[in-house]
């Protein structure tokens, strides 16, 4: 079983229609992430939160917003689609030595969630 | 300006052979930085980290090089499995990791 687990993996809907994405992880990590990946462009970072308690938005949150349910869960949700946010997305976890140790850079992917909003 | 640029690719690359490309930073202050790799539809995975001196992980080489801002990667005896998009991160002076949009490597038998 993946360490990161997304679903769904692929969502088709419509415009206006809310869609929450799910994010779990086995990892312990404290540190979770959402990114979101179109054709041309790198990863783009959503939300991120290093903690239960800890929110905060990356380079394109409007639009969307997330909800830590536990150190494990992280989701995120579409209140209202639109076209351009048809994308790959993908949630990712990292170990808190990634901040404090400047070349532990690493982050653990979830497999994606392909959403096509029509 | 992107903060961190790629050659998009394709590069073909014979089986056996060599390739090699860069991918350019623009913040100078940038702390950290590394390749990771992705295959098609699936998620990125870490590859190696870029020391300043130049490090080695068995067929992958990557350097950096902070005065002209890029690092490199370089795959010498390219296998049919190093077919992936390679993508490089940067992390920023405030820790952010800011990714490239890819070089796609295609190995040809």
């Amino acid at each position: 079983d993946a360490d990161v687990t997304q679903t769904p993996r692929n969502r088709i809907t419509k415009t206006g229609k809310r869609i929450m994405l799910e994010c779990s992880q086995t990892k312990g990590h404290d540190r979770m992430y959402w990114y979101r990946q179109d054709p041309g462009l790198g990863l783009r970072l959503i939300y991120y939160s290093f903690d239960v308690k800890d929110i905060n938005k990356g380079e394109i949150s409007d639009g969307y917003s997330v909800s830590r349910q536990a150190q494990a869960k992280f989701s995120l949700s579409l209140e209202s689609a639109i076209p351009n946010q048809t994308a790959l997305y993908f949630c990712a976890t990292s170990d808190l030595r990634g901040e404090q140790f400047p070349n532990t850079g690493e982050l653990f992917f979830g497999e994606g969630s392909r959403l096509t909003v029509l | 300006r992107k903060e961190v640029e790629q050659d998009p690719g394709p590069f073909n690359v014979p089986e056996g052979a060599t390739v090699a490309f860069n991918c350019t930073y623009s913040n100078s202050a940038s702390q950290s930085f590394f390749w990771y790799r992705q295959d098609c539809r699936k998620e990125p995975k870490l590859l190696m980290s870029v020391y300043s001196s130049g490090n080695e992980d068995g067929r992958f080489t990557a350097q950096l090089n902070r005065a002209s801002q890029y690092i490199s990667l370089l795959i010498r005896d390219s296998k049919l499995s190093d077919s992936a998009t390679y993508l490089c991160v940067v992390k920023d002076s405030w820790g952010k990791l800011q990714f490239g949009a890819g070089t796609q490597v295609v190995v040809t038998p």
